[in-house]
């Protein structure tokens, strides 16, 4: 059963635009979640994270919003730039799993120009 | 800082060989983590090691092993090669920023 899902495997937007990418997960005790943007051939690149206790994040264009009681959350990219394309991926975690992630299955984004 | 290195990039085995990939993390990084990615199954957790120990396991069959040296370097091994192992083997390493993981470039194996 997939823990973390990500349920678009891909979203286009325009070059200014804002892209967002949803994130639902089943499994209430998780406490902190990431995103990482991977290209290919390249290992996962840390983006932004936000812990449980926080429903907010913003660190630059991107801004993670955390919905606890529905068990979403969503990363914000805004203006949206060519180089953003990639592969998203959601990643959570729990108390006693410390380091060991639970990933979604990634959403490639596309920005046009 | 160095990042996390992954060696080597590209391997390809026969169905039933072993393997051993190695993994050096972060300089002070002493936790390591393996997964595993493919198409169909995206980015699966393996194991973490921690000071020499395993930590935490994910879903794998015993095949699948680790380990950790006192210098947090860390080899994975997987023996009796089966097609479907055929996977992008990604290695993390975490410490002092909270549950943040950094990940290497990856090995490619390919089991022929």
């Amino acid at each position: 059963d997939q823990q973390v899902k990500q349920n678009s495997p891909s979203l286009s937007v325009q070059e200014g635009r804002i892209s967002i990418l949803n994130c639902d997960y089943t499994n209430s005790m998780f406490d902190y979640f990431l995103w990482y943007k991977k290209y290919p051939a390249e290992g996962p690149t840390f983006l932004i994270s936000i812990s449980s206790i926080k429903d907010k994040n913003e660190d630059g264009r991107f801004t993670v919003f955390l919905n606890k009681s529905a068990k979403h959350l969503s990363l914000h990219i805004v203006p949206s730039q060519p180089g953003d394309s990639a592969v998203y991926f959601c990643a959570a975690s729990t108390p006693q799993a410390g380091t060991a992630l639970i990933f979604g299955k990634g959403t490639t984004l596309s920005v046009s120009s | 800082k160095a990042g996390v290195t992954q060696t080597p990039r590209y391997l390809i085995k026969t169905r039933g060989q072993q393997v051993t990939l190695s993994c050096s993390p972060i300089s002070g990084h002493r936790s390591v983590s393996w997964y595993q990615q493919t198409p169909g199954q995206g980015l699966q957790f393996l194991f973490e090691y921690f000071s020499e120990t395993q930590r935490n396991k994910g879903n794998f069959p015993g095949r699948f092993s680790g380990r950790q040296f006192s210098n947090s370097r860390s080899e994975m091994n997987v023996s009796t090669l089966e097609l479907g192992d055929s996977a992008l083997y990604l290695c993390a390493s975490s410490g002092g920023q909270g549950l943040r993981a950094f990940f290497g470039q990856g090995t490619r194996l390919t089991v022929v």
